[in-house]
Formats: C-alpha cells, structure tokens, sequence
C-alpha cells in the first residue's frame, strides 16, 4: 500500500530564505507524485506533479521538487521565499493502476501537511 | 469558467440529523471524489466514483453515503451514523484516465452542534 510522510508538520522561515518542505513516499511501484497548496478555508490547487518524465519538476509560483529514487523522497523546494508562500502543503502519492493500463484513477493518498510561515 | 462548485460552504447541524453536501463539476470529468480533512490528518478518502451510476468506498466511508446519476454531479449525505462528522470536505475531479491530477472545489465546513 502506499504512504506519504511529511516531515514537520510547520516549517518556519524568513521572508527571501530557501523553503525545504520534506516528503517520503512509500510505493511498490513507480508512483505518480504531486505537492498542493491550500489556503486558509480554500481547497487544494496543484502546485506541480511527477509522472516518470523528468526526475526535476518545476511548478507555479517559483517552486520545484525532485524526485529521488533512491531515497524515496519528493522534496519541494523554493530558492526564496515570500510573504504570500505562506499556506498549508500537502504531498500525495497515487500508484498507477494497471486496469487502467497503467494511469492512474486519482486515488491519491496524502500526507498529514506542513504549514508554511514566513516572517518578514 | 470550469471548475468545481461545492455548497453549502459552512453547514451547522444538530447531532443526529443527516445533511448532504453538494458537488458539481463542469470539466467533463469522468471521476469524482470526496475527501475529509481534519488539522494535522492530511486528506482521507470518503468515496470516489469513477463513472456514473457506478461508485466504491474509500478508506472512511462508514457513516457516509453517495450517490452519482449524472455526470456533473457527486452529492455526499453524512449520515446520523458518522460518529465524529465535524470537519472540512472537499469534493475533487479528474480525468480519470491521465495521470491522477486532482482538481478540487472550495470545500465545505460541516459543524455538528
């Protein structure tokens, strides 16, 4: 089955500091990746995804995450901060399904979250 | 503009009395989720429903109950059952045969008084 662990569950940084937000997956088979944002009350908007293309994902609003095999982890990261990063980030991890001749259905299974602050 | 509406989006009801939540989708997918969230517990899967008339439970149905007779829509009944029904739902959308991106309504804020 899969799982998704979030490392520290709010992060705190300053307003132009690098943002690291951690996530570890576990998946018996090469899964499909994702990081979302959610503001206060708002539902969740996809800030980028990894599909098997390129290890390096480059999202909306500056942010990056990289896929690592070897360490099953999916870390998203931004080189500088700012004020309006400041909201909750999910990862989720969704298995292709080989019915569906190898997508996926969308069952994506989430991690607990990590709230963003940043100070100025 | 496509997307997904979810209404109402706060609901306060006595304990023991059923609501639905509503959900409905104009992006022509084809599947249709609803999810719970609680703080610090991430998002749980209620129910999915992967094409019409057709749906399956997720890993916290009990309680909860669907229904999907068209396309457009996923309404979610929280039933007298659910033991702990305070929380914020969220109903998302895919296409169901890409690569599990999830688009996701505004979410509803059910207090249960």
């Amino acid at each position: 089955a899969q799982s998704v662990t979030q490392l520290g569950s709010h992060v705190s940084v300053s307003e132009g500091a690098l943002v690291l937000l951690r996530c570890n997956y576990s998946s018996s088979v090469p899964p499909y990746l994702f990081w979302y944002v959610q503001y206060p009350n708002q539902g969740l908007q996809l800030l980028l995804k990894y599909t098997s293309a390129a290890t390096l994902v480059k999202g909306i609003n500056g942010f990056e995450a990289e896929f690592k095999k070897s360490e099953t982890s999916f870390h998203l990261t931004k080189p500088s901060a700012h004020m309006s990063d400041a909201a909750e980030y999910f990862c989720a991890v969704s298995e292709p399904s080989p019915s569906a001749g190898g997508t996926s259905y969308g069952k994506l299974t989430f991690g607990q979250g990590t709230i963003l602050t940043v100070h100025p | 503009d496509g997307g997904i509406t979810q209404s109402p989006k706060y609901l306060f009801r006595k304990e023991g009395q059923n609501v639905t939540l509503s959900c409905e989708q104009n992006l022509n997918h084809d599947a249709m989720y609803w999810y719970r969230q609680d703080p610090g517990q991430g998002l749980r899967l209620i129910y999915y429903s992967q094409i019409v008339n057709d749906f399956q439970k997720g890993d916290i149905a009990e309680g909860y109950s669907v229904s999907r007779e068209k396309k457009e829509s996923f309404p979610l009944t929280v039933t007298s059952a659910q033991k702990n029904p305070t929380a914020f739902y969220l109903c998302a959308s895919s296409q169901g045969r890409r690569t599990g991106e999830l688009f996701f309504g505004e979410g509803s804020r059910l207090t249960v008084l």
